[in-house]
């Protein structure tokens, strides 16, 4: 039961344009969605949040948008760098549940110079 | 900057020996997790801890498992006798107070032969 989904194992984009990453979700209890970057050989590393009382969070470079009535997020990285690339990890909570996190397969990032 | 630790990074085992796994949290935090991911899958729930007990498991985590904090400093993840399929990436994480986002260990990659 893939109750988060990133349809897409991977993305490549040029040095300098923008990388949109998409995810799905299923279970409408989800209310906190995080982003987590992956290199090989390490563990995840926490880069973004969005709380489903808002449809906007932005960092820096990186901004989250929320559509709850499609059950989308998606990760914009603009512009995008070479140390960008990483595994993309899509995650999704419920208040209340000890925050155990229900993470997507992950989206292949290749920025290319 | 805090960081969440875990030994071994690398464990062989037999089948149907036992393994522990160890993570030392953030000093502050309060919830505790694992997580495994298993060569080319997604990374997945195994357990939350939280007050000196299990808050939440999986299936995954079923009899062969166990957790434990023995010193106020130690997490560990215990396979009572390992499986093949046991081999992934194990990853603790944990989070604080108000649990947003979780900080990841670098894994141990478990390889049961």
């Amino acid at each position: 039961d893939q109750q988060v989904k990133q349809n897409s194992p991977s993305l490549s984009v040029q040095e300098g344009r923008i990388s949109i990453l998409n995810c799905d979700y299923t279970n409408s209890m989800f209310d906190y969605f995080l982003w987590y970057k992956k290199y090989p050989a390490e563990g995840p590393t926490f880069l973004i949040s969005i709380s489903s009382i808002k449809d906007k969070n932005e960092d820096g470079r990186f901004t989250v948008f929320l559509n709850k009535s499609a059950k989308h997020l998606s990760l914009h990285i603009v512009p995008s760098q070479p140390g960008d690339s990483a595994v993309y990890f899509c995650a999704a909570s419920i208040t209340g549940s000890a925050r155990q996190l229900t993470f997507g397969s992950g989206t292949q990032l290749t920025v290319l110079p | 900057e805090p960081e969440v630790t875990q030994t071994p990074s690398h464990q062989v085992t037999q089948m149907g020996q036992e393994v522990i796994l160890r993570c030392v949290p953030i000093s502050n935090h309060l919830y505790f997790y694992w997580y495994r991911q298993i060569l080319g899958q997604k990374v997945e729930f195994l357990v939350s801890f939280y007050n000196n007990e299990i808050s939440e498991k999986s299936e995954i985590f079923d009899d062969q498992f166990s957790v434990e904090r023995p010193d106020g400093s130690n997490f560990t993840l215990k396979i009572r006798s390992t499986k093949l399929e046991d081999s992934a990436m194990y990853f603790c994480a944990s989070c604080g107070l108000n649990p947003t986002e979780a900080f990841f260990g670098q894994g141990t990659r478990l390889t049961v032969v």
